[in-house]
């Protein structure tokens, strides 16, 4: 397997533009999350799916923020404007849901918005 | 509110014992995770630990779980260079499928 896959890897990008991170979850995993890491404020959970469906996004800054997850094997996160404050880097996990006791991490995408 | 305490940096000589700490808040966390993660790299699952336990072991690395204490904690036996890395501790309420609250992060030095 190849494990959780997201790209692009990095991402460098003028403010006000708008960016798309893309996640493809391990086959057969039926929950998403999608995590920010910055120096200040460490890993916080964004937003996280089951079997598709949104089912907290308290952890998503602010409105420029969006997620969707339009099938089993892929999710979306897109900021629009964006700002030098999001540069972090994002990272998605997928686990098996119910029963499933492991959530595995993809490489995460580096963002830097200048 | 859910909080993951971790203090920041380690620093242990190649071939001894390392031991991370962790303590958390939440006294209806399930599972309990430790993550490793490398310079550049996302997070590499460790192990975890279910809270009606109080000790796991794998290899060179064994958890212990004080509930009562909320105290975790992630001894590596015969530490290695290759053990240099951020160590995550983090909670869940329920299995796989609820969010992680991770604490900082403890970066681990191994001198050789």
């Amino acid at each position: 397997d190849a494990g959780v896959i997201q790209s692009p890897r990095h991402e460098v990008t003028e403010m006000g533009q708008e960016v798309t991170l893309r996640c493809k979850p391990i086959s057969g995993h039926n929950s998403l999350f999608w995590y920010r890491q910055t120096m200040m404020r460490g890993l916080e959970l964004l937003i996280y799916f089951n079997n598709n469906v949104p089912i907290d996004d308290s952890g998503m800054p602010e409105d420029r923020f969006s997620a969707k997850m339009p099938n089993a094997s892929f999710s979306t996160l897109k900021i629009q404007p964006s700002e030098p404050r999001d540069s972090a880097v994002y990272f998605c996990a997928s686990s098996l849901g119910e029963g499933g006791n492991e959530q595995f991490f993809g490489p995460g995408t580096r963002l830097t918005v200048l | 509110g859910e909080d993951v305490e971790q203090s920041l940096f380690l620093s242990v000589r190649e071939g001894d014992s390392s031991v991370i700490n962790c303590t958390y808040t939440d006294s209806s966390s399930t599972y309990l995770y430790w993550y490793k993660q490398e310079p550049g790299a996302g997070l590499q699952l460790l192990t975890y630990i279910f809270s009606n336990m109080d000790m796991k072991q794998d290899q060179r690395l064994t958890v212990l779980l004080n509930k009562k204490d909320k105290h975790l904690s992630l001894r590596i036996a015969d530490t290695q260079t290759g053990d240099s890395a951020i160590y995550f501790c983090a909670e869940s309420i329920d299995s796989g499928n609820t969010p992680l609250v991770f604490g900082k992060g403890t970066r681990l030095s191994v001198i050789a």
